[in-house]
């Protein structure tokens, strides 16, 4: 079955650092385009990063600088390390195959002192 | 950057009844369209792709249309579980770019 499962989600004080991570199985992360999109409380989809088959990245300018998109192809996982976390940042994330139908549940992150 | 206005961000409906929502791409992406739907609590589900080709298992009511930078989705014929808030993807390039939304909500 093709899945993937956010985990490493949280409460995190301003100024903190989390990483997420994306379990995909059914297919391969050196294969496709993984993404984060994120979705605020009460607000619309946003989306943060891709990372390509080839290891090439993108990342919104909301978390560039701030923002790492990794992958580790043994484990056929995708990552998310956030640093210099903010409030602004509190939201569900979401791993998803790039525009496909492949989305996790989303981990809900929570930026908050 | 790509941006994508969609409209109206809120829509009252009644079962049965057409409902056709707009995408407007700030530059052209030719048919590199997506269209979402979401529920409360809910991943994204994926109904379109393409612009018009409809996601295997989608029910046919709805549909895509358009190309370069006017997009619309129509839902024929209003159900009760339609009932959500529906976006559009532009994926021509990156970053990706999401419209705001439109919530389809009871009459």
């Amino acid at each position: 079955e093709v899945q993937v499962v956010e985990s490493g989600g949280g409460l995190i004080q301003p100024g903190g650092s989390l990483r997420l991570s994306c379990a995909l199985s059914g297919f391969t992360v050196r294969s496709n385009y993984m993404s984060w999109v994120r979705q605020a409380p009460g607000k619309g989809l946003e989306w943060v990063s891709v990372i390509f088959g080839g290891g090439d990245t993108y990342y919104a300018d909301s978390v560039k600088g701030r923002f790492t998109i990794s992958r580790d192809e043994s484990k056929n996982t995708v990552y998310l390390q956030m640093d210099s976390l903010r409030a602004e940042d509190t939201a569900v994330y979401y791993c998803a195959r790039d525009h496909s139908d492949v989305w996790g549940q989303g981990t809900t992150v929570t930026v908050s002192s | 950057d790509i941006q994508m206005t969609q409209s109206p961000s809120t829509l009252s409906a009644s079962v049965g009844d057409r409902v056709i929502i707009t995408c407007r791409a700030s530059q052209s992406i030719s048919n590199w369209l997506a269209w979402y739907q979401q529920k409360p609590g809910k991943a994204p589900k994926l109904l379109i792709y393409k612009a018009s080709s409809l996601e295997v298992g989608v029910p046919s009511r709805f549909s895509g249309s358009g190309s370069g930078t006017e997009f619309t989705l129509t839902i024929s014929a209003l159900q009760p579980d339609d009932f959500a808030t529906y976006y559009c993807l532009q994926y021509d390039g990156f970053p990706r770019t999401f419209g705001q939304g439109t919530k389809v909500e009871v009459k």
